[in-house]
Order: C-alpha cells, then structure tokens, then sequence
C-alpha cells in the first residue's frame, strides 16, 4: 500500500457525461501527479500540482481540469466524456517537486459507454 | 517519434532464467531513469531509480543505462513467478517531474 488513496475504484458513466476523481496523497507530500494509462498511449501524464499551484501541465484535454485543495487532495474533473476517454487514471504523490519519488495510488478505472 | 519506446511484448520465461527488458529514449534531456513494477489492478511501484550512465545492483535486479546510446536495461536474475508483472520504463528532465513512460513490458515467471 503506497499510501496514495484514490476514489471511486470503479466509475462507468455515458458520452456526454462529467465525473470527478479524487485522490488522497500520502501524509507530508505536497505534490499531486495525475497520470492516464490506456492501451494505446500507455501512462501518460496529464498535469502536476504543488502545494496548490498548478506546476506542470502535459497533454491534458481542454475538456479535463484539475485543483488541489488546501487540505492537500486532489480532485480531477473529466466533463463532455466520449469513448476514447476510457482509461485508468491514477494520482501519485511526492514530497517536494525535484527528483523526489512519486508513490501511485491504486488508480479510478474510468469505462465511457 | 514518441520520447520513450519500449517494445510491449508480452515475456514469458522459466523461473530461474534471466528477464531482459529495455527502452530507447529520443530526448537528451533525460538525466533521471528509472523502472517501474505494475502487478494486475495496482498502480505501478518504483523498482530501480538511476541518474548516471552504468550499472546499478538492488538484490536480483540491475538497471543499465548508456545515456550516449539513449538506452537502458532492466535484468532480472533468478526470476520468480512473483516477478510476473509489467515492467514500465520512465524518465525525466532535470528540475522537472513529468514522468515518460514506456509502453511496458508484460512479464510472466512460469514455475
């Protein structure tokens, strides 16, 4: 268990549709990653937070957002869902921003029907 | 060109034998390399971590990296049916926290 917690496990939804994601980080990391894992692309990163900035965004759709809290957790928003958004999204936490270890949750798996 | 390539090949090996993974990477930028061990349903877990060219000893496992060939390696010696997992390759820049990732490796130990 890395300590990272992620809800919901499963989440089945329609085209069209919104969801939220949350994750946990571990006690003491400051840093969020999201990351999406699909058959094709592989894991892929999508966006990092930092104490709640924003600090690095990657191919992340306009159609997706992301916030961290000042508690700390993290929450990605996924909104005018379609198919091809299918996939497993996993948050990672770390201490700090530089070459720091990044600890995977267990991942939300997202099915787009 | 994608920054990392790793054949998604599944691996299917006898236990005891000798698992031989590795990526190409195409951005010179990449100073920190590591592996990573994602068993079925989990999130991926670090497994071998690695920022200079050469070779890094962690029990059963060494990672290889030649940073002018743009190339690392993972051995596993005396592989063990828990070993069965996929093996994700990632790196990243300096002063950066993106993590590129490789495809994966599908990795199966037949006792």
């Amino acid at each position: 268990d890395s300590g990272v917690t992620q809800t919901p496990k499963h989440l089945i939804t329609a085209t069209g549709q919104r969801v939220t994601l949350r994750c946990s980080p571990r006690s003491g990391d400051l840093s969020v990653y999201w990351y999406q894992q699909s058959l094709d692309q592989g894991l892929q990163f999508l966006i990092h937070y930092y104490n709640g900035e924003e600090r690095a965004k990657g191919n992340i759709l306009e159609r997706f957002s992301a916030q961290q809290f000042p508690d700390l957790h993290s929450e990605l928003n996924l909104s005018s869902l379609e198919l091809g958004d299918s996939a497993l999204y996993f948050c990672a936490s770390s201490v700090g921003t530089v070459r720091d270890e990044q600890f995977f949750g267990p991942g939300t798996r997202l099915t787009v029907l | 060109q994608k920054e990392v390539e790793q054949d998604p090949g599944p691996l299917s090996v006898p236990e005891g034998a000798i698992v031989s993974l590795n990526c190409t990477y195409s951005n010179s930028a990449f100073q920190y390399f590591m592996w990573y061990r994602q068993y079925s349903r989990k999130g991926p877990e670090l497994l071998m971590y690695t920022y200079s060219s050469g070779n890094k000893e962690d029990g059963r496992f060494t990672a290889q990296v030649d940073k002018s060939s743009k190339y690392i390696s993972l051995f596993i010696r005396d592989s063990q049916p828990s070993d069965s997992a996929t093996y994700l390759c990632a790196m990243t820049e300096y002063g950066n926290n993106r993590l590129a990732f490789g495809k994966g490796n599908q990795v199966v130990v037949i006792p």
